[in-house]
């Protein structure tokens, strides 16, 4: 199936360890994304990575490092997490979406929930 | 500063009871205005992209609609399935690039 796919699907860790999470697109997209959805349920840029270059960071505490290997996959790493990570993080894809004009959509993975305790 | 507006929050219909959704925007150079569906536990699936003013777009009960200053999601004799949280994002730029900025949705339960 041709989609964005992330693991783990649930994360329950404890504060102050570190962990990562992974994502892969097999649409053949040049533009990756991360995404923060709170208890409130807001979506919110985190990173974008277009052609493995990072295009946005958003005021992200510097504890959250993404890395884009090839423009397939993007991992996010969080060091020394906090109670206040918890939430659940969403990758993307799409074609375009660094400087181009014309609008391009999003296709989002399934969702990776993050409770630290 | 660019913002999206959803209303209502939440809204609960009768089976084959129509009506809209809201999303108002302010964004400096409009590029596009997208219209996801969220169901619990997903993540939120790709329903519409409208570009201008005017514009319409359909997909089976659901039709989106185009202002300068907002779009509405016009849902037609809902059913069951169509219970979900509906969200609205407008692509805007930061530092040169493009990002989608969202609403905080509002949540359609469609009872029979």
């Amino acid at each position: 199936d041709t989609a964005v796919s992330q693991t783990p699907k649930y994360l329950v860790t404890q504060m102050g360890n570190d962990k990562s999470i992974k994502c892969e697109q097999n649409l053949g997209h040049d533009t990756m994304y991360w995404y923060k959805q709170d208890s409130k349920k807001f979506l919110k840029i985190m990173f974008s990575y277009n052609n493995k270059e990072l295009i946005i960071n958003e005021t992200v505490p510097n504890r959250f490092s993404p890395k884009s290997p090839d423009k397939a996959h993007l991992n996010l790493h969080i060091n020394s997490l906090e109670l206040g990570d918890s939430a659940v993080y969403f990758c993307a894809s799409s074609q375009g979406g660094g400087t181009t004009p014309r609008p391009y959509e999003q296709y989002f993975g399934p969702g990776t929930r993050l409770t630290v305790t | 500063e660019d913002q999206v507006t959803q209303s209502p929050e939440a809204l609960r219909l009768q089976e084959g009871e129509s009506s809209s959704l809201n999303c108002s925007y302010t964004v400096s150079g409009l590029r596009g205005l997208f219209w996801y569906r969220q169901d619990p536990g997903k993540g939120p699936e790709f329903l519409f992209t409208l570009y201008s003013a005017g514009e319409e777009k359909e997909k089976e009960r659901l039709k989106a609609t185009l202002t300068k200053k907002e779009s509405f999601l016009h849902i037609t004799a809902p059913k069951p399935e169509d219970s979900a949280t509906y969200l609205c994002a407008v692509q805007a730029r930061s530092g040169g690039y493009n990002k989608l900025i969202f609403g905080a949705g509002t949540r359609l339960a469609v009872h029979p």
